[in-house]
């Protein structure tokens, strides 16, 4: 079975500042999906960026971007100039690629941004 | 166009009781799910979807009955709630994408 795993279950940054949030993740399929989802307290759940297994290029939205690192199964998320309104749940997470639509979610990372 | 329906928002149950989070999606997804969030361990996939008339089992899936007689709503069914189905339920849909559309989530509480 498929497993994501985030070794921070917190993390704070400054504003402004850099921040990068880990995540591994465990699987024997080589088409697959990454993502990254935001959860603010409102509970919403909000697609950051998402990453193809079979796109060596690392995906970039804005001010967040992924180091995806194919062998090591490493997917780590950056967020650069970071702002107050990051300060939310960030979740990691897994899907394969085909019929199999089933999102398998790391257990997330609470990130503070000081201002 | 609304997305993910999710109804009701907020919940209370007493323990024994039965009721049915709704969850209605209007993008003609084939694939819905549904997933209970509980602190300290993300996300975690019940019951899903991949269309009409089909539905299986996810990761906890005990406790909770699901159907699908329509493409656009996939119901959840606490047929006896106990007080350890207290959580965050949330539905999603997926894209053609691989993207999925979350509902906004409803909070249980059995008690």
């Amino acid at each position: 079975a498929q497993t994501v795993t985030q070794s921070q279950p917190e993390m704070s940054v400054q504003e402004a500042e850099t921040v990068t949030l880990s995540c591994t993740y465990d699987t024997s399929e080589s088409d697959y999906y990454l993502f990254w989802y935001k959860q603010p307290p409102s509970r919403q759940m909000i697609l950051v960026i998402r990453q193809e297994a079979y796109k060596q290029q690392n995906a970039t939205e804005n001010r967040f971007s992924v180091n995806f690192q194919k062998a090591a199964k490493s997917f780590s998320l950056k967020i650069s100039d970071s702002q107050l309104g990051d300060a939310a749940m960030y979740f990691c997470a897994y899907s394969t690629g085909g019929s199999n639509y089933k999102l398998t979610f790391g257990k997330g990372t609470l990130l503070t941004v000081n201002p | 166009n609304a997305g993910v329906t999710q109804t009701p928002k907020f919940q209370v149950l007493k323990t024994g009781q039965s009721m049915t989070l709704q969850c209605a999606q209007d993008m003609n997804h084939e694939y819905m799910s549904w997933y209970r969030q509980d602190p300290g361990m993300g996300l975690r996939l019940i019951h899903y979807s991949v269309g009409a008339g089909i539905t299986d089992q996810g990761e906890v899936p005990n406790g909770y009955n699901v159907s699908r007689s329509t493409t656009e709503d996939f119901p959840l069914r606490l047929l006896s709630a106990a007080p350890s189905q207290t959580s965050v339920y949330f539905c999603a849909s997926r894209t053609g994408d691989y993207g999925y559309t979350f509902g906004s989530g409803t909070r249980l509480t059995v008690v």
